[in-house]
């Protein structure tokens, strides 16, 4: 692993169904973030972790939770998926939650239909 | 609240110069970023300022104003490879970045 990596690439779910999105890095970097990316809107964050064993919640967390049980791994599930949660997810990660650039993972594209 | 204003879309010729402007409003402010976003893909980092002033790096060079919560981000001799979404950010007190929507740049021979 080079970076940082999501998976699923792409995924199409049926509303109700329950989704986790992977993201894994190996830069040992201590902050991670979830984004979802909206055409015509800015990236908005969903929720962060500051370190392993803590998270936050961002500007959008509603229906989605997030664990970060180690450094590389920050898994976004969705409960109960619905339409409105069709967007591109971005993971990113940082040395440090503060003035450190984010560096983002590929991005996975979800379709709630 | 907190909002950053930039433009949706620019068009400028190859070989020219173009400058994407950034305003940005806070709750405490902690830099600004700026990253270039190719369609399709991720986005990645370009430039940090923190200080007022010009950081010169390459063809690519950014300023900050923290009295008028102004940016902007300066590209040179415009290539192709130059076309995409370029996005401004602004570090609130929090250290999270609140995120403009993007301006797509369009790059003509």
């Amino acid at each position: 692993i080079a970076g940082i990596t999501q998976a699923p690439t792409s995924q199409i779910l049926a509303a109700g169904r329950r989704m986790t999105l992977r993201c894994t890095q190996d830069m040992r970097h201590n902050a991670m973030y979830w984004y979802r990316q909206d055409l015509g809107l800015g990236l908005r964050l969903i929720h962060y972790s500051n370190t392993a064993g803590t998270t936050g919640k961002g500007e959008v967390p509603d229906g989605y939770s997030v664990s970060r049980a180690n450094t590389d791994d920050f898994p976004l599930t969705l409960a109960s998926a619905v339409p409105s949660q069709t967007s591109v997810y971005f993971c990113a990660s940082s040395a440090s939650g503060t003035y450190n650039e984010q560096f983002f993972g590929p991005g996975t594209r979800l379709t709630v239909l | 609240g907190q909002n950053i204003d930039q433009p949706t879309e620019m068009t400028a010729t190859e070989g020219a110069i173009v400058q994407i402007n950034c305003t940005y409003q806070t709750s405490g402010f902690n830099g600004l970023f700026w990253y270039q976003q190719h369609a399709g893909e991720a986005p990645t980092f370009l430039s940090y300022n923190v200080l007022d002033g010009l950081e010169e790096k390459g063809r690519f060079s950014s300023f900050l104003s923290r009295s008028k919560g102004y940016s902007y981000l300066l590209l040179k001799e415009l290539q192709m490879k130059d076309s995409a979404s370029y996005l401004c950010a602004a570090s609130d007190s929090n250290y999270q970045l609140i995120w403009g929507a993007g301006t797509k740049l369009i790059i003509k021979p």
